[in-house]
């Protein structure tokens, strides 16, 4: 199993502003995810990040708005940039664990962003 | 594409109360169909999956059979506690369309006692 620690786990921002989520795994992993769930929708998969390489974006997510990094094997951050009211959703950290059967995805607690 | 449509909530109930929670999916290939559950400040955890049809996952009670002909994985627990209050997440991961796992709005269960 894995325990990821998300933060921040809810944050306010003003309009124009740009906030980074941080994500911590407690084991290495290959790719880690980055979704998000606004009001009343699914969740939606913004992107996969690699160590080593550039993240891939899902269709209708830019790299300029959802920069990610990937240090290592156990951390990565999403920034939201320049951000709108409509950004205002919650984003999830998510890895998977390809051990045991795998298909198993380990989910952050989430970070509940509000841009006024 | 491939999609996940789940019964919307809030749904409340009493404590033993026979729970069902509906989910139906559109998938191009035979999907991994899953159960995700997100107890209140935590973040989301498997519940239940089922690979192929027929198969029926189970865990803490709860159950969901795969059915291929009217394409659900509706879950059910036969009495429920108030501990099972949170929000359900129907799930779906297709190998002909990436390995990506598309999930549903999320249903909110409260049960009350």
């Amino acid at each position: 199993s894995a325990v990821i620690s998300q933060k921040p786990s809810r944050d306010i921002c003003q309009r124009g502003t740009s906030l980074t989520i941080q994500c911590q795994v407690d084991s290495q992993v290959t790719m880690m995810f980055w979704y998000r769930q606004q009001p009343g929708q699914s969740l939606t998969l913004i992107a996969t990040a690699n160590q080593g390489s550039e993240a891939t974006y899902e269709s209708g997510f830019v790299i300029d708005k959802f920069p990610i990094s990937r240090p290592n094997l156990t951390f990565s951050t999403l920034t939201v940039s320049n951000m709108s009211p409509e950004d205002s959703s919650i984003y999830l950290c998510s890895v998977e664990d390809l051990g045991r059967g795998g298909e198993k995805l380990f989910f952050g607690s989430g970070t509940q962003l509000s841009v006024l | 594409g491939d999609s996940v449509t789940q019964m919307e909530g809030p749904v409340t109930l009493s404590e033993e109360a026979f729970l069902t929670i509906n989910c139906t999916y559109t998938a191009t290939g035979y999907p991994s169909l899953f159960w995700y559950v997100q107890y209140p400040g935590e973040g989301l955890q498997l519940l239940l999956k089922a690979t192929k049809a027929d198969d029926k996952g189970s865990n803490k009670g709860f159950e969901a059979t795969y059915r291929k002909e009217t394409t659900s994985f509706h879950l059910e627990k036969g009495s429920v506690q108030v501990s099972d209050s949170a929000v359900y997440f129907c799930a779906l991961r297709d190998q002909n369309t990436g390995n990506q796992f598309y999930f549903g709005t999320g249903t909110s269960l409260t049960v009350i006692p």
